[in-house]
């Protein structure tokens, strides 16, 4: 049962141009999101973080939005650039227990210059 | 700027050996993450640590698996004997608080024969 899914595998956007990606969620206890972004043979390394409190965080190029009743969320890259290529995870985490996250499949980013 | 360090960095193995993997969180981090990431997939978590308690490791196969982290700051994932399905990427992670940012460090890559 994947409780975070990010339904499109790969995407290609022209230099400058905005890059959405998406991630839906299943369970309703899920109030905190994060994104990370991937190179390969690296670490995911974190880029922007959403509580369940707000719709919209932005820093710099990045925004995410939160639409809590559509249990989806997706982060804005504006304007693309060719060093944002890379893998994008979402993560999500529950207000009880442990406060693990659970990662979606991710999104390959291509920008193409 | 601190970082997570894992070693080694890439590891070649025959399956029904055995193997393990050392972490060292950022300095001042009580909660450390082993997840394990397969080729084209999210990064699952394997166990959570907060100090030295285990807090989550209901995904952790623990017939092969084991993991410690004795004095509360790094931490040993063992596996043995290892399969042939095992190959992954072994990544972990570290935050100051239980629903902080996650930092991860770059991983360490299994491949069994």
């Amino acid at each position: 049962d994947q409780q975070v899914k990010q339904n499109s595998p790969s995407l290609s956007v022209q230099e400058g141009r905005i890059s959405i990606l998406n991630c839906d969620y299943t369970n309703s206890m899920f109030d905190y999101f994060l994104w990370y972004k991937k190179y390969p043979a690296e670490g995911p390394t974190f880029l922007i973080s959403i509580s369940s409190i707000k719709d919209k965080n932005e820093d710099g190029r990045f925004t995410v939005f939160l639409n809590k009743s559509a249990k989806h969320l997706s982060l804005h890259i504006v304007p693309s650039q060719p060093g944002d290529s890379a893998v994008y995870f979402c993560a999500a985490s529950a207000t009880s227990g442990t406060y693990k996250y659970i990662f979606g499949t991710g999104t390959r980013l291509k920008v193409l210059a | 700027e601190a970082e997570v360090a894992q070693s080694p960095r890439y590891k070649i193995t025959e399956k029904s050996q055995a193997v393990a993997f050392w972490c060292d969180p950022i300095s001042g981090h009580a909660t450390l993450y082993w997840y394990r990431q397969i080729l084209g997939q999210g990064p699952e978590l394997l166990v959570q640590f907060q100090d030295e308690s285990v807090v989550d490791d209901s995904q952790l196969p623990k017939d092969r698996f084991s993991a410690e982290r004795l004095k509360g700051v790094d931490s040993t994932l063992k596996i043995q004997p290892a399969e042939l399905g095992d190959s992954a990427m072994y990544l972990c992670a570290s935050s100051p608080r239980p629903r902080g940012e996650l930092f991860f460090g770059e991983g360490s890559r299994l491949t069994v024969l």
